[in-house]
């Protein structure tokens, strides 16, 4: 049974700093790994799409890798913004369902 | 114009009634979804249809009935509500079955029952 952990479940930093978030997975026969963001009474949307045999993804400031042997995956978001506190959540694709880690909660303080 | 939408937002009940939640995408993708966010903010699978037709049911219990009348829409409808329904409901859309293709949520229903 696949299961999918984010650490920390919390984190604050000040404007400016980089963001580390990451993702672990205990089976690593996936198909991708997808990370969200979800806004307080909002629905999620996708940031970046991993699929299995890519090592990283790049959008702007963001970049997420992925190493499938060992069943991580980390989100960096450089040069952190207050419109970027949100929940993020990573998810893994098995066999057609997304299995979610509980995700992690930042908040950005100007 | 909202890819993914869905009715209402937020739906308050009493225990034993019926409800139905709707969805609709108009992104032209084949397959839909409905997932279940629980109070511990968990989001897990509940059923997956692919052009219409059902191919993931997640041990969902036979109260919860989802019907999709062409490949833009998927509702679901759910039987002699209980307390436990309660949590936020989020519809899906992907563009096909496979694995190469990220999936498009709406904005959720919060369900809530009394």
């Amino acid at each position: 049974k696949q299961e999918v952990t984010q650490i920390p479940a919390a984190l604050s930093v000040p404007e400016g700093e980089n963001l580390v978030l990451n993702c672990s997975f205990t089976d690593s026969a996936i198909y991708n790994l997808q990370w969200f963001r979800q806004d307080p009474g909002k629905g999620l949307t996708s940031l970046l799409l991993i699929q299995s045999s890519q090592r990283e993804q790049t959008s702007g400031r963001l970049n997420a890798s992925l190493d499938k042997s060992s069943g991580r995956s980390t989100l960096y978001i450089a040069a952190s913004q207050p419109g970027d506190s949100a929940t993020y959540l990573c998810a893994v694709e098995s066999w057609g369902k997304l299995q979610f880690g509980a995700g992690t909660q930042v908040v950005v303080t100007p | 114009d909202t890819a993914v939408s869905q009715t209402p937002k937020y739906l308050v009940t009493q225990m034993g009634n019926d409800k139905s939640i709707k969805c609709e995408q108009n992104l032209g993708h084949d397959t839909m979804y409905w997932y279940k966010q629980d109070s511990k903010k968990f989001l897990k699978i509940m059923f997956s249809y692919n052009n219409k037709e059902l191919i993931i049911n997640e041990t969902v219990p036979n109260r919860f009935s989802p019907k999709s009348p062409d490949k833009a829409h998927l509702n679901l409808h759910i039987n002699s509500l209980e307390l436990g329904d309660s949590a936020v409901y989020f519809c899906a859309s992907s563009q096909d079955r496979s694995s190469y293709n990220e999936q498009f949520f709406g904005p959720g229903t919060r369900l809530t029952v009394l």
